[in-house]
């Protein structure tokens, strides 16, 4: 089975600051990787597929790269809604979810 | 419009069993694999089960396989989750998902519906 780790667990930060978050899976994908994006007491909301395709709707601060084993989720500027938990799932085999990245203030 | 609506969740003791049902519209169901994705309170997202638009392919989390079963009416536009000996580990809320056509990932979830094994 594919596992997938995300890091960092959780970051810290502020309005309009850049953030990062790195995914990785424990063989290789190629590009068949999402990212999610869920709010306390919601469904979760697709941000990214394919490692780097943005969602119709989903703001351009959000994007994604990567391939293989290693992906990033970058947020350029953060807004006051993006308080949330990150999650990202491989799509080659199964369904494998990272453990989950909470950005707060 | 997607919708999916989510059924079934409850209470239930150790060991017992419980039908969770997805109720779809607004899209072609069976020209979608669906997905069953689960998330335990204060816990991450866990994959469940998968399967087929045709209902041919059926795939399973390891946490999950031998117990669940997962099956979809499309003459009903339904998706369901058997569950079968349950455990204190399976408390979650069940999400339903539909996988997209190209690239696999869920494009449309349910609002959940909550399971609470304990005796």
């Amino acid at each position: 089975d594919i596992q997938m780790t995300q890091a960092p667990s959780s970051v810290s930060a502020s309005i309009g600051d850049r953030v990062t978050i790195t995914c990785r899976a424990s063989r290789g994908i190629s590009t068949w990787l999402a990212w999610y994006q869920q709010k306390p007491g919601k469904a979760p909301k697709v941000l990214i597929y394919g490692a780097s395709a943005l969602q119709s709707g989903v703001p351009s601060r959000f994007s994604g790269s990567g391939s293989g084993t290693d992906f990033t989720l970058t947020i350029s500027s953060l807004q006051p809604e993006d308080f949330a938990t990150y999650y990202c799932q491989q799509a080659n085999s199964l369904g494998t979810f990272g453990p989950g990245t909470k950005v707060h203030i | 419009e997607v919708q999916l609506v989510e059924s079934g969740g409850g209470l239930v003791q150790p060991g017992g069993s419980l039908r969770l049902s997805c109720a779809a519209s607004g899209f072609i169901f069976s020209s979608y694999g669906m997905q069953w994705v689960r998330q335990a309170p204060g816990k991450g997202l866990e994959y469940v089960a998968g399967i087929s638009g045709n209902g041919g392919r059926t795939y399973y989390g390891n946490s999950v396989k031998g117990r669940f079963t997962i099956s979809r009416d499309n003459s009903k536009n339904t998706l369901y989750l058997q569950m079968g000996s349950l455990r204190d580990e399976d408390t979650a809320v069940y999400y339903c998902a539909r996988v997209a056509v190209w690239w696999l990932h869920l494009d449309y979830w349910g609002q959940g519906t909550l399971v609470t094994v304990s005796s």
